[in-house]
């Protein structure tokens, strides 16, 4: 079955370290992207993936790093700069570079302590 | 200042009563697409509207967007216990693509 895979569901963190969260696609998408949700705010784009190999920033990347050295797979990894790392986080893919047509993961939950 | 703005922001109704969540935006939307989340999970595309005064129904939702394509609303007829959770619109300004705040909707049997 197609589909795309954040995991873990649920990550604890102590502050000051970095974490990485994962995103897996087979729909064959060249379109790949990072979102944190936070109540009352919606979803806010941190990172876009176009392509492999490229990506940009989106609205909030301080603190965030991400990779796309495989086309299935693009990484997001939440550093110690990051001031508010708790979220959700969301990982979506798209045929095209059409955000809004795109398919989500489950999301992970990631709570730094 | 949000570029899409849903009202209201949280929503308790009585199952079986009918709602509406609605959707509003300044500029023009090229395309409006409507989500629904259950919490804690990730989103489910509902439709996609993208004419002025045009109306999609699947099921008991059914969402409209105005004719002057800055304002939509999804409406749910005879709310049930499965339609609780967080509902989103996502559009496309000229490019530019935004999701609003969320709607969160519970359903009490």
């Amino acid at each position: 079955d197609g589909g795309i895979t954040q995991s873990p569901k649920y990550l604890f963190r102590k502050e000051g370290q970095n974490v990485t969260l994962s995103c897996e696609q087979n729909l064959n998408h060249d379109a790949m992207y990072w979102y944190r949700q936070d109540p009352g705010q919606g979803l806010r784009l941190i990172y876009y993936s176009q392509i492999v190999n490229d990506f940009q920033k989106g609205d909030i990347a301080e603190g965030y790093s991400v990779s796309r050295e495989k086309k299935e797979s693009f990484p997001l990894t939440v550093t110690s700069a990051q001031k508010n790392p708790t979220a959700f986080y969301l990982c979506a893919s798209s045929i095209n570079a059409d955000p809004l047509g795109a398919f989500f993961g489950q999301g992970t939950r990631l709570t730094v302590v | 200042s949000q570029e899409l703005e849903q009202s209201p922001q949280s929503l308790i109704v009585q199952e079986g009563k009918n709602l509406t969540i609605n959707c509003t935006s300044s500029k023009t939307l090229y395309g409006l697409y409507w989500y629904k989340q259950k919490y804690g999970e990730g989103l489910i595309f509902l439709m996609m509207l993208q004419k002025g005064g045009e109306e999609k129904s699947h099921e008991k939702i059914t969402a409209k967007l105005d004719e002057k394509k800055q304002q939509s609303s999804l409406h749910i007829t005879a709310s049930q216990p499965s339609h609780a959770g967080i509902y989103l619109c996502g559009a496309d300004t000229s490019n530019q693509f935004y999701f609003g705040t969320g709607t969160s909707l519970t359903v009490i049997p």
